[in-house]
């Protein structure tokens, strides 16, 4: 069966310090990957998403980056944090018509 | 773009009653989906609805996908306190099938 997998499950950074947040998933091939933020009590924003290796659409410009350097790996990246990033990160995938999330990270940003 | 709107924003019900909540879409989509976030977790895929008119259940919760490819709702019958969370639909048009659009969720809150 599919499992994804975010790490870290929370942080806190200070503002412009950098961010790496990862995402990996197991039992598929060739997903279609998802980046999304929540803020508190809201919906979902897509940020950026991967349809293969390298190929990378971002939906929202900002100061934010993501990486697809494996098949089932996709990386959000900033170099310099800013207080409104902030938020819930999401990572999804997707090999049909349905997608499935992620556990999440919890980014505060002081 | 695409827009959902999903209703009502919020439900406070008693344990045991039935809710229903729905989205409406502008355009037409070939797939709905609801799913059920928790306070700090990532949202569970609770149905998914390829075709028109089509009628899915789950356990005490069922959905459906509008005959006119614009809308959804989703059923859960004799609520119990498990059920509070946050209930979002989501939708793939035709256009942009790459990227599903989110209602802006159904705050559920059960009182015992």
């Amino acid at each position: 069966s599919q499992t994804i997998h975010q790490w870290p499950a929370t942080l806190v950074q200070p503002v412009g310090s950098p961010l790496s947040l990862e995402c990996t998933v197991e039992g598929t091939s060739n997903p279609n990957l998802y980046w999304y933020r929540q803020a508190a009590g809201r919906g979902l924003q897509l940020l950026f998403y991967s349809v293969g290796i390298g190929q990378i659409s971002s939906e929202v410009p900002q100061n934010l980056s993501a990486s697809r350097p494996q098949d089932r790996q996709f990386i959000l990246s900033s170099k310099k944090l800013l207080l409104s990033d902030s938020g819930f990160y999401l990572c999804a995938w997707s090999a049909g018509r349905s997608e499935y999330f992620g556990p999440g990270t919890r980014l505060t940003v002081l | 773009g695409q827009q959902l709107n999903q209703s009502p924003q919020s439900m406070f019900i008693q344990e045991g009653e039935d809710v229903s909540m729905n989205c409406t879409s502008s355009s037409i989509f070939n797939t709905w989906l609801w799913y059920k976030q928790d306070p700090g977790e990532g949202p569970v895929l609770l149905i998914a609805l390829y075709k028109a008119g089509e009628l899915t259940s789950n356990g005490r919760l069922t959905a459906q996908f509008g005959i006119t490819r614009k809308d959804s709702f989703l059923n859960i019958s004799a609520s119990i306190p498990s059920d509070v969370g946050i209930y979002f639909c989501a939708g793939r048009g035709i256009q942009g099938a790459q990227k599903l659009v989110f209602g802006q969720g159904t705050r559920l809150t059960i009182n015992p």
